[in-house]
């Protein structure tokens, strides 16, 4: 195990329900991420938090909102989602972002086991 | 922006031969390589990493080399087991985000 989890595993919804996806990292980092995992396509950032506040936010529709509420946590909160936003939903941490103040160089990311998540 | 080109996007050898996956990158600032391998119904898991600074590294049967003037590293993997079966990743880090290669599926054939 990495030390993120995240739930649900999977995920089926219609395209007019709202749902949330959460993740939770245990090793005490201060940067969390949201890919996409589409087949045939590489990973794509979707979002970044550094210490509880979005540094980056890749071009992403509003129907997918993110919500750090402390270090630990990440959400993705989807709604209205098209059949193509079907994929995987891949979490990640860092100790550190390696844009943030610290200089520090420990920007290893740690990844989990991902929602799959179909759009109906 | 980066762009990593992976290639080969399959690779089939026979236990106990090595594989090679190799990567290019466009941004010469980049600064950090990792690799992740992706097991079925699992998230990618961090292998082996290698900085700018540094030409190659070792970690058991995991090699990384990487050569800045041409801008591409690879991936060794020596005495292949059928347990390395997965999608492997390259990814390079140019600023504050890490761009990841295609994915190359590696089958290890007992």
């Amino acid at each position: 195990e990495t030390g993120v989890t995240q739930t649900p595993r999977h995920l089926v919804m219609g395209m007019t329900n709202k749902k949330s996806l959460k993740c939770e990292q245990h090793l005490g980092h201060n940067a969390m991420y949201w890919y996409k995992q589409s087949a045939k396509k590489p990973l794509e950032l979707m979002f970044v938090y550094s210490l509880e506040e979005r540094v980056e936010n890749n071009s992403v529709p509003s129907r997918f909102s993110p919500e750090c509420p402390n270090s630990s946590h990440l959400f993705l909160h989807l709604h209205t989602l098209q059949p193509e936003d079907s994929a995987l939903y891949l979490c990640a941490s860092s100790q550190e972002f390696p844009g943030g103040t610290s200089g520090g160089m420990n920007y290893e990311q740690y990844f989990g086991p991902g929602t799959r998540l179909t759009v109906t | 922006g980066e762009n990593v080109e992976q290639h080969p996007s399959t690779l089939s050898v026979q236990e106990g031969d090595s594989a090679v996956i190799k990567c290019t990158y466009s941004d010469s600032a980049s600064n950090y390589f990792p690799w992740y391998k992706q097991e079925l119904g699992k998230g990618p898991q961090l292998i082996i990493d290698i900085r700018s600074n540094v030409g190659e590294k070792k970690d058991q049967r995991i090699a990384v080399t990487l050569n800045k003037t041409a801008k591409h590293f690879s991936l060794h993997i020596t005495e292949t087991q059928p347990e390395d079966s997965a999608v492997y990743f390259c990814a390079a880090k140019a600023g504050n985000m890490l761009t990841f290669g295609g994915g190359t599926r590696l089958m290890v054939k007992p």
